[in-house]
């Protein structure tokens, strides 16, 4: 069956480093993933979509990765700051216009 | 800025009642979409619609049903609530361009007794 994981730990990294966040997938061929971040009560914000031809994305202090051999995609955040706390969602598109999304990762930076 | 708004923030119900869900989008998008999110299960698919009247279902439709007579306007219906059906649901607009993000409403947390 179809698959999306996400650590489901919390992730704690100190200010000013970077957090990686990992997303894997199986039995998908998805054509692009995208990355939103939820804060709590609140809906998912969409952060980054990158396409199966395109190996990184960056914004400003974001980059996303894609690697379809390894069925993975990474987002960091660099020179994290504590405003960016939150939970971290990847989706892949499960046909058409419909997106399956992980669980989700939450991350603490802390001071 | 898009701006997809849901039409309460918290819900109180009992077992049994008709719950509708509203929801209303401003960016003319063509595709709508119900999630609901529980923790440790993310969000899972419910109905979605892809232009006026026409609706598709997603990976757990049992117990609810949708309507969409307006192109702005996405309704969930819980036909007959159940306990089980206490939630976080979230409504989601999406332009028909192909790889296009999702914008998402702040969610109506509701509570069957």
């Amino acid at each position: 069956s179809q698959k999306i994981e996400q650590n489901s730990e919390a992730l704690n990294i100190q200010e000013g480093k970077t957090a990686t966040l990992t997303c894997n997938y199986t039995n998908y061929s998805p054509a692009y993933l995208q990355w939103y971040r939820q804060d709590p009560g609140r809906g998912p914000v969409f952060l980054l979509l990158i396409r199966e031809n395109e190996k990184e994305k960056r914004k400003e202090r974001l980059k996303v990765t894609f690697d379809t051999t390894l069925k993975q995609s990474l987002f960091h955040i660099t020179a994290s700051q504590p405003a960016d706390s939150a939970t971290y969602l990847c989706a892949v598109t499960g046909g058409g216009n419909k997106l399956t999304f992980g669980t989700g990762t939450q991350l603490k930076v802390e001071l | 800025d898009v701006k997809v708004t849901q039409s309460s923030r918290y819900l109180v119900k009992r077992t049994g009642e008709k719950v509708f869900l509203e929801c209303v989008q401003d960016m003319d998008h063509e595709n709508m979409f119900w999630y609901r999110q529980d923790p440790g299960l993310g969000l899972r698919l419910i109905y979605f619609s892809y232009d006026v009247k026409m609706k598709e279902k997603g990976d757990i439709p049992e117990g609810y049903s949708v309507s969409r007579e307006k192109k702005e306007r996405f309704s969930l219906i819980l036909e007959s609530a159940s306990t089980n059906q206490t939630s976080m649901y979230l409504c989601a607009g999406m332009r028909d361009r192909g790889s296009q993000p999702q914008h998402f409403g702040d969610g109506t947390r509701l509570s069957i007794l």
